[in-house]
């Protein structure tokens, strides 16, 4: 079963805007991680945020984690048409364990 | 991090055949984990394959089903057996990289059962 849920389900932006999206989960966590996915192919690793932290930035994204309210959040900022993508976030008790996953955000950046 | 290559990337198969996915992995890993994405939704995980035990399935997954092999530390089969459209799905592998910064996934087989 999903542990998170991710909001909102779809969002459409113009090219240079900034993304947010919202992940919510259930239970305690070890990690949290962000991945994305184009068209339907593979997941690819955006970040992970540890739950002892509370931010953390890699390039052009920025995430949050808030464990006293079980959510965690993901902004691009400065869009591009390439961002779009489904953004997922995804639970884990350790590095052994398998991945729970949210049901995941569609993005649409528009030139 | 891992390198993961997954094949078949798609396939369009019969109902009541069998299909075997493979993923091969460019490192020795402990655990590799299969998952299955329906049509517009998330990953939900099918089963954990540990090498030299039988895979552990999730809660909806059965081995007749969904057998799996794992012969050892760099490969792993999922087999769909039987299939029915409803099986129509994107299947992925994954592996947790060293170090832990993350997992890594197969590219998906995207398969369509007609």
């Amino acid at each position: 079963s999903q542990q998170g849920e991710e909001d909102p389900q779809a969002l459409s932006i113009q090219e240079g805007e900034n993304a947010t999206m919202n992940c919510s989960y259930k239970t305690s966590i070890n990690n949290l991680q962000w991945y994305r996915q184009n068209s339907g192919r593979g997941l690819v690793h955006l970040i992970l945020i540890r739950s002892n932290e509370r931010e953390k930035h890699s390039g052009r994204l920025r995430v949050t984690l808030d464990t006293s309210k079980k959510s965690s959040s993901l902004l691009i900022t400065a869009s591009r048409a390439a961002d779009t993508a489904s953004y997922f976030c995804a639970t884990d008790d350790s590095g052994n364990t398998p991945l729970v996953f949210g049901k995941g955000t569609r993005l649409s950046v528009i030139a | 991090s891992a390198v993961i290559s997954q094949k078949p990337s798609r396939d369009i198969c019969q109902r009541g055949t069998s299909l075997t996915i493979q993923c091969q992995v460019d490192s020795q890993v402990t655990m590799m984990f299969w998952y299955r994405q329906q049509p517009g939704q998330s990953l939900t995980l099918i089963a954990t394959a540990n090498q030299g035990s039988e895979a552990t399935y999730e809660s909806g997954f059965v081995i007749d089903k969904f057998p799996i092999s794992r012969p050892n530390l760099t490969f792993s089969t999922l087999t769909v057996s039987n299939m029915s459209p409803e099986d129509s799905s994107i299947y992925l592998c994954s592996v947790a990289d060293r170090g832990y910064y993350g997992y890594t996934f197969g590219s998906g087989t995207r398969l369509t059962v007609v």
